[in-house]
């Protein structure tokens, strides 16, 4: 079965500053990636994936991403930080199941304070 | 992507009562997914649902208590029956764009039951 850790739960970090939130997923096969924030009182928005090809993904809102099959990790990243940043981030694993379609395993969320 | 909505946004219901939520898309897809996400929690799935069969229910969620409707390629209800405070949640519905191989997900219902 799929399953995706995100070992940090809250992450204060100071506008301006970089972010790096961390995600390992297990899966068998070649994983489908994501990445999810959800702002206040939100649904989820999608920043980024990663299917193949390069290991290196560029998202939505200056976000990127970086696959490492070696360390089953797909950490998200963020050179410099902006207030509203402030959000609950999620990365999920997709088993392509062609009965089912995409099911998506969720991690259980990362919640970033930006601080002033 | 495709726009999604939900009704209600929100609600706060009695217990022992139940509640249908609405997930409408703008456009027609195959799969819808419906989520919970329980305070301070991440989002688990509830069911697949399929345009013109059953949904398909994953462990630990029953049709008796989370019934859906998928009438056509562009609507979704979820009905949670029996309600308790126990099913206070966002409740989420998603779809998926099979040419991206990618879920989008509404605004979510948040659901109070006292």
């Amino acid at each position: 079965a799929q399953s995706v850790t995100q070992p940090d739960i809250h992450i204060t970090v100071s506008e301006g500053a970089s972010l790096e939130l961390r995600c390992n997923y297990s899966y068998g096969a070649t994983p489908y990636l994501f990445w999810y924030v959800q702002s206040p009182g939100q649904g989820l928005q999608l920043l980024l994936k990663y299917f193949s090809g390069d290991t290196l993904v560029q998202g939505i809102k200056g976000f990127e991403a970086e696959f490492k099959r070696s360390q089953s990790s797909f950490n998200l990243r963020k050179p410099s930080v902006h207030w509203s940043d402030a959000a609950e981030y999620f990365c999920a694993v997709g088993a392509v199941l062609l009965a089912a379609g995409n099911k998506l395993t969720f991690g259980g969320g990362t919640r970033v304070l930006v601080k002033p | 992507s495709a726009v999604i909505s939900q009704k209600p946004s929100r609600d706060i219901c009695q217990r022992g009562t139940s509640l249908t939520i609405q997930c409408q898309v703008d456009s027609q897809v195959t799969m819808m997914f419906w989520y919970r996400q329980q305070p301070g929690q991440s989002l688990t799935l509830i069911a697949t649902a399929n345009q013109g069969s059953e949904a398909t229910y994953e462990s630990g969620f029953v049709i008796d208590k989370f019934p859906i409707s998928r009438p056509n390629l562009t609507f979704s209800t979820l009905t949670v029956s029996n309600m308790s405070p126990e099913d206070s949640s966002i409740y989420l519905c998603s779809v998926e764009e099979r040419e991206r191989d990618t879920q989008y997900f509404g605004p979510g219902t948040r659901l109070t039951v006292l």
